[in-house]
């Protein structure tokens, strides 16, 4: 089964509001990162946070990560149009040295103007 | 050109035939990845690679062949393509954390 499950799934907002979207897992892990996916591309790299750091940022994007709770939450400030995709949670699976990426299930965001 | 690529970008096979994805990368990054992508269930994961001649199974190997001779090229192969694989698939590779996405392949199997 895969290691992360964002909440929602479909998250609809106006411009300049914020978002925040969130995401579980399942075991132990060294990093997670967040991916982007506009429709019809592939995933583009955001941001990553290490299992030792509590909160990180990065321009508009702030990211916190709970490891007694196995969870992480990434959050979009002064949202615009073009901030429109797909959002996708990633984690290393520890019995493979964290190196086997395994993804959630995503989040969809729809900036409206 | 620097990157990674995936061809064919779209393929409409039948039932039962055989047909190969390709992926090309030009990082010699170690670790390779094919995905899928349904409605519903995100990414999935097929197959993964650690280097040449290194692969392992992920989530839904089932029905997929991989091979991995040369550390920048990861083909995927279904060996006989059924309906079930009609899907959007997705290569990465990954150097040391973040990993790199291919623009997909979208499979049709009529």
């Amino acid at each position: 089964s895969q290691q992360g499950e964002e909440d929602p799934q479909a998250l609809s907002i106006q411009e300049g509001e914020n978002a925040t979207m969130n995401c579980s897992y399942k075991t132990s892990i060294n990093n997670l990162q967040w991916y982007r996916q506009n429709s019809g591309r592939g995933l583009v790299h955001l941001i990553l946070i290490r299992s030792n750091e509590r909160e990180k940022h990065s321009g508009r994007l702030r990211v916190t990560l709970d490891t007694s709770k196995k969870s992480s939450s990434l959050l979009i400030t002064a949202s615009r149009a073009a901030d429109t995709a797909s959002y996708f949670c990633a984690t290393g699976e520890m019995n493979t040295g964290f190196q086997k990426l395994v993804f959630g299930t995503g989040t969809r965001l729809l900036v409206s103007p | 050109d620097a990157g990674i690529t995936q061809s064919p970008r779209y393929k409409i096979t039948e039932t039962g035939r055989q047909v190969t994805l390709m992926c090309h990368q030009t990082w010699s990054h170690s670790y390779m990845f094919w995905y899928r992508q349904d409605l519903g269930h995100g990414l999935r994961l097929i197959y993964y690679s650690a280097a040449a001649d290194i692969t392992d199974k992920g989530e839904v190997p089932d029905g997929y062949v991989v091979s991995r001779s040369k550390t920048e090229n990861f083909p995927l192969t279904l060996e006989s393509a059924t309906r079930s694989q009609t899907s959007v698939y997705f290569c990465a590779s990954r150097g040391s954390l973040e990993a790199f996405f291919g623009q997909g392949t979208r499979l049709t199997v009529v």
